[in-house]
């Protein structure tokens, strides 16, 4: 099945800007999208197309694709966004894959 | 505002059939931009795409699972529903119904389900 490969963890103050990277060899041909997951909830789609934030996510999350790599970026982390992020793109074949997902801490 | 709903036992036997289904409300589960998809979430670990659907019917599935798993729907009562046959430990999880944003250039999962844990012990 397709690779998407995120760190473990990534851990910043809070007001810093935490940086979550995922690898893929489609990326170059296909969209990245980001999700975050809180404990005990379903996953919220935080970024879409690489880089669009849908309504009502705040300005402060970002995403950007280049090559094998694409980021999201939390400007000014806060201590609310303490959560699972997981990427998400499809392979060559348009078959779904998501990254093992990445535990952002904020402390 | 639309809303995905999972629904069916928490609780199957190994060897057994997982049934589930998802009731959509507050928007039409025929909408032709849209695929309806399972995804799981086994505790503790991360998110696995099932497979998904069409209105039409017209399906695909993640090739780990696809000899074991069967997506339908029902429009009429704005439901789609997930079996998977001969489940073991291993198919103990979280599963989440979800809305597939879907075009020729990008499809992503976009509305959620809260999700229902269904575990499988004898």
């Amino acid at each position: 099945s397709y690779e998407l490969t995120q760190p473990p963890s990534v851990s910043v103050s809070p007001g810093q800007t935490a940086r979550i990277t995922c690898s893929g060899d489609a990326l170059p041909k296909k969209y990245a999208h980001w999700y975050q997951q809180k404990s005990g909830q379903a996953p919220v789609l935080v970024i879409y197309e690489d880089s669009k934030r849908p309504s009502g996510i705040p300005e402060r999350f970002s995403g950007s694709s280049s090559g094998t790599m694409a980021t999201l970026t939390i400007s000014g982390a806060q201590v609310e966004d303490e959560a699972d992020y997981y990427c998400y793109s499809t392979d060559s074949s348009g078959n779904p894959s998501f990254g093992g997902g990445t535990k952002l801490t904020v402390l | 505002q639309l809303q995905l709903q999972e629904s069916g036992p928490g609780l199957v036997k190994p060897s057994e059939t997982l049934s589930l289904t998802c009731t959509v409300s507050g928007g039409s589960i025929s909408s032709s931009s849209y695929y309806w998809g399972w995804i799981r979430q086994p505790p503790g670990k991360g998110l696995e795409w099932i497979g998904s659907i069409y209105y039409s019917g017209s399906t695909y599935y993640n090739p780990s699972l696809k000899s074991r798993v069967t997506i339908s729907v029902e429009t009429s009562k704005n439901q789609f529903s997930l079996k998977v046959s001969s489940v073991t430990a291993a198919d103990t999880a979280v599963y989440y119904c979800a809305r597939q944003s879907s075009s020729a250039e990008s499809e992503y999962f976009d509305y959620w389900g809260q999700g229902t844990l269904v575990t499988v012990s004898s």
